[in-house]
């Protein structure tokens, strides 16, 4: 089924340890995105690719890093994992650059939880 | 970090009750958005709104994009216990980026 695929779906992790979060798309979408969800605070964007080759930080980007590898490809990288970065992580993709394309495709999560 | 107000928290309604929530900004956005999110799954989008004042629907849900463009509202009529779930607004300044501000979500329950 076309969408966007995040792998894993489950991790835990030791204070300190490193992981990279993986998602790929097969939609052709230009955009993509990485969001971490918890409890009463929605959705907040951490980094993006507005486009294939360019990265950008957003409202959270402290202690995280991107690569956007290919069209397909965005991964989510933690160098030094920390407690505070328990989280849901969500990863999106956008068909535009330019217009009504806001249909956000998001993937179906990674639950990480740091010890 | 800045995030959209979104009203109110939690519902627990009888089904065939309409419901309301909306959603207040202290700034400007261009496009408005509504997602569902169910447990488990990533948030999928129910309703995009792109001009002020614009008033859409999708079956029984219906949202509107505030005149002052500072503010939406989703409105679900006839509820059912498939609307259960957490709803969420979005809005966005810049289609070029096409970064979206989430506000803290309606978790919304359906008592048959």
């Amino acid at each position: 089924n076309a969408g966007v695929t995040q792998t894993p779906k489950f991790q835990v992790l030791k204070t300190g340890q490193s992981m990279t979060l993986q998602c790929a798309q097969d939609m052709n979408h230009n955009s993509m995105y990485w969001y971490r969800q918890d409890p009463g605070m929605g959705l907040r964007l951490i980094y993006y690719s507005a486009s294939e080759g360019t990265t950008d930080k957003g409202e959270v980007p402290n202690g995280y890093n991107v690569s956007r590898l290919n069209k397909r490809e965005f991964s989510l990288r933690l160098e030094s994992a920390a407690p505070s970065q328990t989280s849901v992580y969500f990863c999106a993709s956008r068909e535009g650059r330019t217009g009504p394309t806001y249909g956000y495709t998001f993937g179906s999560g990674t639950r990480l939880t740091v010890v | 970090g800045q995030q959209l107000n979104q009203s109110p928290q939690s519902m627990f309604i009888q089904e065939g009750e309409d419901v309301s929530m909306n959603c207040t900004s202290s700034s400007i956005f261009n496009t408005w958005l509504w997602y569902k999110q169910e447990p488990g799954e990533g948030p999928v989008l129910l309703i995009a709104l792109y001009k002020a004042g614009e008033l859409t629907s999708n079956g029984r849900l219906t949202a509107q994009f505030g005149i002052t463009r500072k503010d939406s509202f989703l409105n679900i009529s006839a509820s059912i216990p498939s609307d259960v779930g957490i709803y969420f607004c979005a809005g966005s300044r810049s289609s070029n980026t096409g970064k979206l501000i989430f506000g803290q979500g309606t978790t919304l329950q359906v008592k048959p």
